[in-house]
């Protein structure tokens, strides 16, 4: 069935450092691929997201970047600052339903 | 509204009573989704609505597992005889066509004790 896998579960980084999250999608169908930004006790917040046309894009410090052939998408974030800690969520969408990777956590370092 | 409703933010129930749970989609909105997030884990797919038509009910855990959509728009989750393992963050996300951008609300928090 659809599978969404994301790497890596946790991930620490010193204030200024950048953080690089991964995700492998099964459906070939997927066309779209958003991001998720989940504070504590929060709801999921799109952060920003890409769609199959396009490789790459970017919004100030993030940026997304896609490989269809490989069925590869990965999170960029720059420059993290402490209020990027959370969890982050990749996600793919096929026909209408959303697949969720299992979350990455996030911790930037002052 | 300005963006996805949900209520109550925090519910607290006996283990063998039903629960109702609410959401409130943005305005417009076509596509709504329930998830579910158990503690620390992912974002569980219960059911998709079109409108008022559920096309994938294929999420829902068991049969004490409902829910409904009336007018288009606000939504009802309901959990008939409540059992410990459905403690669990609720979620509701909706999308203006079911192939655009899915906004979440902030969930409701289900206890059973």
């Amino acid at each position: 069935g659809e599978n969404v896998e994301q790497h890596p579960s946790t991930l620490s980084v010193q204030e200024g450092d950048s953080a690089v999250i991964k995700c492998t999608y099964s459906d070939s169908a997927s066309n779209y691929f958003p991001w998720y930004k989940q504070e504590l006790g929060k709801g999921p917040q799109l952060i920003i997201d890409i769609r199959s046309n396009v490789g790459e894009k970017k919004d100030q410090r993030i940026a997304v970047t896609l490989n269809k052939t490989a069925k590869h998408f990965s999170l960029h974030i720059t420059e993290t600052q402490p209020e990027d800690s959370a969890v982050y969520f990749c996600a793919a969408l096929g026909a209408y339903k959303y697949i969720f990777g299992t979350g990455t956590r996030l911790k930037v370092l002052a | 509204g300005a963006g996805v409703s949900q209520s109550p933010s925090n519910k607290v129930t006996e283990k063998g009573k039903d629960v109702e749970l609410r959401c409130d989609p943005i305005s417009g909105h076509t596509a709504l989704y329930w998830y579910r997030q158990s503690l620390g884990q992912g974002l569980e797919f219960l059911i998709y609505f079109q409108g008022n038509s559920a096309p994938d009910k294929s999420g829902l855990p068991s049969d004490r597992f409902s829910a409904e959509r009336t007018g288009g728009s606000v939504s009802t989750l309901t959990i008939q005889r409540t059992q410990q393992e459905d403690s669990a963050v609720y979620l509701c996300a909706s999308s203006f066509t079911g192939n655009t951008e899915a906004f979440f609300g902030q969930g409701t928090r289900l206890t059973v004790v």
